[in-house]
Parts: structure tokens; C-alpha cells; sequence
């Protein structure tokens, strides 16, 4: 156990929907790193929060957003859903900017 | 940006056998991280090294910062080090973020 939660494990849904993601870090961890993993790519990385703050950016597309909040847990909300938007979204999160990651067990999204 | 390949891309092995995974990156780096991911999906770290060798049960990770290089060693193998294995190198000198290598499927066949 990673000590890093992710909710919900498994979402299905349409094509045009919006969905949110929802992420608990290890207690303490103020980094939070949100990736997708599809079926015909490695992970890609998306969004890192730090304490709040939008830090880094990376493949994430204009209709996903993600924000984290005081007590630290994050959230990656995806809007107009395509097919090609179906993969495993990982949260990750370590104490700081460096150090090991610990992950969590990912949500499986799929759009039908 | 890092480009971080992997090798071999798929390997099969007998339960027993020796097994070697190779990494290699082309920005240096500080550190290398090591991951498991298993057939559920669930990512677990297994080793994040910055130089020489690390060891864990039967899981020995070693680095070469100089020839930008990096080995998983699986020792004494079993099927339930069936997985995929995936290092990941920052996306560049002094940066935090990481680039992931598309990982080795790993089957040990009892």
C-alpha cells in the first residue's frame, strides 16, 4: 500500500461527458503528479501541484484541468470526453520536489 | 527533452534464470527511478539510484552516470516477477519532471 488513493477504480462513460478524478496523497506529501497511461503509449505526464500551486505542465490537453486544495487531495476533472481519452490516470505524489514517488492504483477510464 | 529507451522490450524467461533489463537515457542526470507495474495496473517504486548499485531481495539496480546507463537484475526469477518494468529519468538536467521509458514486459514461466 502506497499510502496514495485514488477514487473511483474503474469509471465508464460516453463520448461528450465530463468526469473528475479524485486523488488523496500519503499524508504529508505536498507534491501531487497526475499521468496517463494508454493502451499504445507509456505514461505521459500531465499536471504536478505543489502545496496548492499549479507547478509544472505537461501533455495535457485544453479540456483537462485539475486543481489541489488546502487539505492537499487533487482532482483532475476531463471534460468532453473523446475515445481516445480512455487510459489509466495515475496520481503520484512525494514529499517534495525530488525523492521517490509513490503512486496510487490509477482510475481506468473508458469512453465508450 | 530526455529520451529514455528500454531494452528488450518483451523477455520470457524460465522460473530460475538471471534476468537483466537495460535503460538507457540521453540528458544527464541526477537520479533514475525503477518501476513495477503489475497486470492489475498498479505502479509500485522500486528503486530510485543516483550512482553505483542498489539492492532489494532478489532486485539488484545499477547505474552509470557517465555512459547514461542503467540495469534492473532480477535474480533466482519467479512468476510472480511477471510484470512490466518501466524506468523513468528526469526530462532534463535539474528538472523534477519524468520521462518514462515504454517498459519491458517481463513473463517467468514456471
Amino acid at each position: 500500500d502506497s499510502g496514495v488513493t485514488q477514487t473511483p477504480k474503474h469509471l465508464i462513460t460516453a463520448t461528450g461527458q465530463r468526469v473528475t478524478l479524485r486523488c488523496s496523497p500519503r499524508s504529508g506529501d505536498l507534491s501531487v503528479y497526475w499521468y496517463q497511461q494508454s493502451l499504445d503509449q507509456g505514461l505521459q505526464f500531465l499536471i504536478q501541484y505543489y502545496n496548492g500551486e499549479e507547478r509544472a505542465k505537461g501533455n495535457i490537453l485544453e479540456r483537462f484541468s485539475a486543481q489541489q486544495f488546502p487539505d492537499l487531495h487533487s482532482e483532475l476533472n476531463l471534460s468532453s470526453l473523446e475515445l481516445g481519452d480512455s487510459a489509466l490516470y495515475f496520481c503520484a505524489s512525494r514529499a517534495g520536489w525530488g525523492g521517490e514517488l509513490f503512486f496510487g492504483e490509477g482510475s481506468r477510464l473508458t469512453v465508450l | 527533452k530526455n529520451e529514455v529507451e528500454q531494452s528488450p522490450q518483451n523477455l520470457t524467461a524460465q522460473e530460475g534464470e538471471f534476468i537483466t533489463i537495460n535503460c538507457s537515457y540521453s540528458v544527464g542526470i541526477s537520479a533514475l527511478h525503477w518501476l513495477q507495474q503489475h497486470p492489475g495496473g498498479g505502479i509500485v517504486s522500486l528503486f530510485m539510484l543516483s550512482s553505483g548499485k542498489k539492492k532489494h531481495g532478489r532486485l539488484i539496480a545499477t547505474i552509470n552516470i557517465q555512459e547514461k546507463h542503467s540495469s534492473l537484475h532480477i535474480t533466482a526469477s519467479h512468476p510472480r516477477d511477471s510484470a512490466v518494468y518501466i524506468c523513468a529519468a528526469p526530462t532534463g538536467a535539474g528538472s523534477y519532471q519524468l520521462t518514462f521509458g515504454k517498459g519491458t514486459k517481463l513473463s517467468v514461466i514456471p
